[in-house]
């Protein structure tokens, strides 16, 4: 079964700073897909980047960018000039590409960042 | 279209009664997840629907639970005789069949069981 771990309970940054979101994940299996998840204070959860396991280049959106290690197996986030809206949980989460299966997600706990200003 | 829909958004009730949330994924979006999320967790996998066949269930779905999802539109989830452990956010999700990768989550139903 497939695990992924966040370490980071908690996370601080400054307005206008960059901060980095860590993730490690296991699996035996050499296709998936990688997310991140933004799940603001009770408000629903958004996508915000995505990452091919079977592509060498890091996905970056806008200010969101990650580092995809495949050997090791770690998928950080990190968001460069962050704002005050970007507040909220972080969630990983993995999926596998095999077909005929759910695709469900498997989530980590979670990181929670706190902007300040 | 204005994404993925739960109702209703809190539920407050007795040990031992039953309840049912619903969810509307987006139009047209054949795959349809619950998932449930506890304090302090991430969100964890209940069952899925292509269609209106429950193709997956999580062993975290006992015999309480029932969901379905009648000509492959809205979806219940329906929770018998609950317990104070049922407590939780109850999250759907829905997704292209083709061409996407990306789940869109809907707001939640949060269930406290006194």
């Amino acid at each position: 079964a497939q695990t992924v771990t966040q370490s980071q309970p908690e996370m601080s940054v400054q307005e206008a700073e960059t901060v980095t979101l860590s993730c490690t994940y296991d699996t035996s299996e050499s296709d998936y897909y990688l997310f991140w998840y933004k799940q603001p204070p009770s408000r629903q959860m958004i996508l915000v980047i995505r990452q091919e396991a079977y592509k060498q280049q890091n996905a970056t959106e806008n200010r969101f960018s990650v580092n995809f290690q495949k050997a090791a197996k770690s998928f950080s986030l990190k968001i460069s000039d962050s704002q005050l809206g970007d507040a909220a949980m972080y969630f990983c989460a993995y999926r596998s590409a095999h077909t005929g299966t759910a695709s469900k997600l498997t989530f980590g706990t979670g990181t929670r960042l706190q902007v300040t200003l | 279209d204005t994404g993925v829909s739960q109702d209703p958004r809190h539920k407050i009730t007795k040990r031992g009664q039953n309840v049912t949330f619903r969810c509307d994924p987006i139009s047209e979006h054949n795959r349809l997840y619950w998932y449930r999320q506890t304090l302090g967790q991430g969100p964890e996998f209940l069952t899925y629907f292509q269609n209106e066949a429950q193709l997956e269930k999580s062993r975290l779905l006992s015999d309480r639970f029932s969901a379905e999802r009648p000509k492959g539109s809205f979806s219940t989830l329906e929770i018998q005789r609950t317990e104070q452990g049922d407590s939780a956010m109850y999250l759907c999700a829905s997704r292209e069949s083709m061409g996407s990768e990306t789940q869109y989550f809907g707001p939640g139903t949060r269930l406290l069981v006194l």
